[in-house]
This record gives structure tokens, sequence and C-alpha cells, in this order.
């Protein structure tokens, strides 16, 4: 079984802080994902990265950066977290050879206070 | 642009009805089509998928859903709703755009009443 797994299940912050996700995958996947899942909103796509030291933007990078330095390993970094970064932060993966499929870790419910 | 569209944030079923959860999508090309459920605190996992092998697709749990091109619609249904289907569920299309991208619905939160 493919495993994703994040580093917090929770985290409290507070405004201006500098904040780290991390996410781990354990099956050699190429392809990484982080999204912000907010009622109403679905899942939005905040950045991805297709290989080591690679990044792309997606829907809503504005606020967030990304760092991938180990092919299993994807983070997430907040540089100064705000009271509208308050979400739920989710990690995907999937693999070259099915990469409409995506694997999701349990998820990092984050409050910025 | 692609779009997927969830009607209905919540659904509400007695244990032992018919579940029906409506999704549409807008695509120019034939997409990868997905239903994922989450459990309450935890992340999304792959309830089914369609790949155009078939256009009905069965998943885990009792679920199925069918593709129909004319209506542009993946709607999930299970015959008989159980306690344990409570959740919310997430349509969602990933289409290739040099890279696979996936675009998800707003979700169903499936409520289930004993």
């Amino acid at each position: 079984d493919v495993k994703v797994t994040q580093s917090s299940r929770y985290l409290v912050k507070r405004t201006g802080e500098k904040v780290f996700l991390e996410c781990v995958q354990d099956m050699d996947h190429e392809n990484m994902f982080w999204y912000r899942q907010d009622p109403g909103l679905g899942l939005r796509l905040i950045y991805f990265s297709y290989d080591v030291k690679m990044k792309e933007k997606g829907d809503i990078p504005e606020g967030y950066s990304v760092s991938r330095e180990k092919k299993e390993r994807f983070s997430l970094i907040l540089e100064s977290a705000s009271t509208n970064q308050t979400s739920m932060y989710l990690c995907a993966s999937t693999p070259s050879q099915d990469q409409e499929t995506q694997y999701f870790g349990p998820g990092t419910r984050l409050l910025v206070l | 642009a692609q779009s997927v569209t969830q009607l209905g944030s919540h659904v509400s079923v007695s244990e032992g009805a018919l579940v029906l959860l409506r999704c549409n999508y807008s695509s120019s090309v034939p997409p990868y089509l997905f239903w994922y459920v989450q459990y309450p605190n935890q992340g999304l996992q792959l309830l089914l998928k369609y790949t155009s092998a078939a256009t009905l697709v069965k998943g885990i749990n009792g679920f199925e859903a069918e593709f129909k091109k004319s209506e542009t619609s993946f709607h999930l249904t299970k015959p008989s709703a159980h306690m344990s289907d409570a959740a919310e569920y997430f349509c969602a299309v990933s289409l290739w755009a040099g890279g696979f991208k996936t675009i998800f619905g707003a979700g169903t939160r499936l409520f289930v009443k004993a």
C-alpha cells in the first residue's frame, strides 16, 4: 500500500510565524502536490513538483513556498503565517505510470491565531 | 476552462435508502473521472475512477458511478446506505496539461440517518 504521511495532524501557530508542513511518501512517486481544503471550496492546488528540486505554482501559491530536496519529501512553507491561512492542508503523490490517480496523506489542520 | 460541479453540498438519506450524489463536469477532451471519499479527520481516498474502459464503474464499499458523455455527468450511487457511508465525497477530473492536473468539486457531505 502507498503510504503518504504528514508531520502533524494538528498545528496551532501565531500570526507572523514561519510554518513548515512536511510530507513524505514511501512509494518512490515522482509527483507530489500540496492542496488546501476549505468548506464549500473543495481542494485547491497550492504547489506541485514533478521531480527533485523542481516546483510549479498551482492555483493559489500566494503566501506559500515549497521545497523538494529529496524525492520522497515535499515541504510546504508559510513564510509569515496569516489568519486566512487557517485551513486543512493535504499532501498527495502520484506515480509516473498512473499519474491521474492521487494518493493522499491524512492532512494537517492548521490554525493561525 | 475545465470545472467540476457537485449538486448539493449536503445530502441526507436514511439507512438502507438509495444514495445518489451528483457530479457534472466540463471538459473539452475526454477526462479521467474520479470519486474520492473523506472520512472525518482523514485524507481523501480513492472510491472509483473512470478511464474509458467501461461507462459503469464499480468501486469500493458497494459504490458505483456511470459516465454519461451526452450529459457530461458522473453521478455516484449506492443501492443501500449504511451508517459507515457518512463522509464527504469529492468528484474530480484529471486532464493532461503537460502533466496531469486534477480539478476537484466542492464536495458533498453525506449524512445517514438511522
